[in-house]
């Protein structure tokens, strides 16, 4: 399956600040994705990172709080902006490959105070 | 609306024991099931199961899906404390590529 890296691996941010995420995949891909996992919880997808296009978003999520980029078919990025710290969450990228299954990246443990 | 249920929310066995997770999903237009280990952050990819009945088998784990009543099962036999992790279900629409997570079984294996 597809290696794919994330930057950073944590970090622990003020309110109201923004923070930027990468994500990068050793190979192209076309499906590429960012979900959130809140303490105690199971995994949410924010929304698909679409290669040359605006990102298409979940119910609850705007691109306002969480603005994405997708410049190639390698890599993506996902701001969470003006955060508080109801935005402590794991972030996690994740591509679809060829076989139809979705494979994750290591994620980014995010605590805002 | 989309639907993923998992059973036990946790358990705890030892070392040698066998244990079975549940997922019963209610999607409209389903395409796939997939199960994950999560130990830290990262969910690792198990298994992905779109045929009813036929078992995928890898060492110690197993698992099958029944599209008929709508479940899966992941089976770890002979558990070491290495195993000790939750375990995510997930689901595939036909249509679209989002991923639907069931809440997870968290699974202690004691020495």
């Amino acid at each position: 399956s597809a290696v794919i890296s994330q930057k950073p691996s944590r970090d622990i941010c003020q309110r109201g600040t923004s923070l930027t995420i990468q994500c990068q995949v050793d190979s192209q891909v076309t499906m590429m994705f960012w979900y959130r996992q809140q303490p105690g919880q199971s995994l949410t997808l924010i929304a698909t990172a679409n290669q040359g296009s605006e990102a298409t978003y979940e119910s609850g999520f705007v691109i306002d709080k969480f603005p994405i980029s997708r410049p190639n078919l390698t890599f993506s990025t996902l701001t969470v902006s003006n955060m508080s710290p109801e935005d402590s969450s794991i972030y996690l990228c994740s591509v679809e490959e060829a076989s139809g299954g979705q494979f994750f990246g290591p994620g980014t443990r995010l605590t805002v105070l | 609306e989309d639907k993923v249920v998992q059973s036990p929310l946790s358990l705890v066995v030892h070392e040698g024991d066998t244990v079975t997770l549940n997922c019963s999903y209610e999607v409209t237009n389903f395409r796939s099931l997939l199960w994950y280990k999560q130990e830290k952050k990262a969910p690792t990819f198990l298994f992905m199961l779109t045929s009813s009945g036929i078992e995928k088998k890898s060492g110690r784990l197993s698992s099958i899906l029944d599209k008929k009543e709508l479940f899966s099962i992941l089976n770890i036999t002979a558990t070491q404390t290495g195993d000790s992790a939750v375990y995510l279900c997930a689901v595939i629409k036909a249509a679209g590529n989002k991923l639907t997570f069931g809440g997870g079984t968290r699974v202690l294996v004691k020495p």
